[in-house]
């Protein structure tokens, strides 16, 4: 089966920079995704890694090993805005996305 | 921009009855998902269409919850009859190719508490 763990709490102050880990264990790998969702609001696309690596995007930069079923979200320069919960996911049989249990993020000034 | 459209975005039951949840997808998108979100946990997957056939339905509670797209452009889902454990959120997404990617698009959901 698929399953994907996540620190279920990160606490962080506006200005720092915080990462979300991200642990996988699937049979057959295409690449790893993260959603950030807002309370009472949709979950929202972030970034996507099918390459080892980090991928930059603004503030948000997203890393992947494969070879250690691994990765994770970095958010720089965080603000109260970046409050809300964060998922990764992995597609599974390339057409349908399993998503982990979450961590929400909570950013005091 | 476009946009994955819900309805109704919140609805309060009582247990025994039926509920119906709708989704309009972004224009275009032949893959449409229902998900299914428990307060402080990750999207789980119901039901997934390709244009108007089911690819996966096999995490669907089939004695109580149906899904169709008829003409594969909106979709509905319905719940009879509805149980306490029902209550969460019924997230909508579609894409416009295989989920490889890894980016949907989710509406904003459909909130259902059952009493």
């Amino acid at each position: 089966g698929q399953s994907l763990e996540q620190p279920s709490e990160v606490t962080a102050v506006e200005g720092a920079i915080v990462q979300i880990n991200c642990t996988y264990q699937t049979s057959g790998f295409y690449g790893l995704s993260w959603y950030q969702q807002h309370d009472g609001g949709a979950p929202t696309f972030l970034s996507y890694n099918a390459l080892d690596g980090l991928e930059e995007t603004g503030r948000f930069s997203s890393f992947l090993s494969r070879s250690d079923s691994y990765g994770y979200l970095l958010l720089q320069e965080l603000q109260m805005k970046d409050s809300a919960s964060y998922f990764c996911a992995v597609p599974y049989n390339t057409d349908k996305l399993i998503f982990g249990t979450g961590t929400r993020l909570q950013v005091f000034p | 921009e476009a946009e994955v459209a819900q309805s109704p975005r919140y609805k309060i039951t009582e247990k025994s009855q039926a509920v119906a949840f709708w989704c309009d997808p972004i224009s275009g998108h032949a893959t449409l998902y229902w998900y299914r979100q428990i307060l402080g946990q990750g999207p789980e997957l119901l039901v997934q269409f390709q244009d108007e056939s089911v690819v996966d339905d096999s995490q669907l509670p089939k004695d109580r919850f149906s899904a169709e797209r008829l003409k594969g452009v909106d979709s509905t889902l319905k719940i009879q009859p509805a149980e306490l454990g029902d209550s969460a959120m019924y997230l909508c997404a579609s894409s416009s190719r295989l989920a490889g990617t890894g980016e949907l698009f989710f509406g904003e959901g459909s909130r259902l508490t059952v009493l």
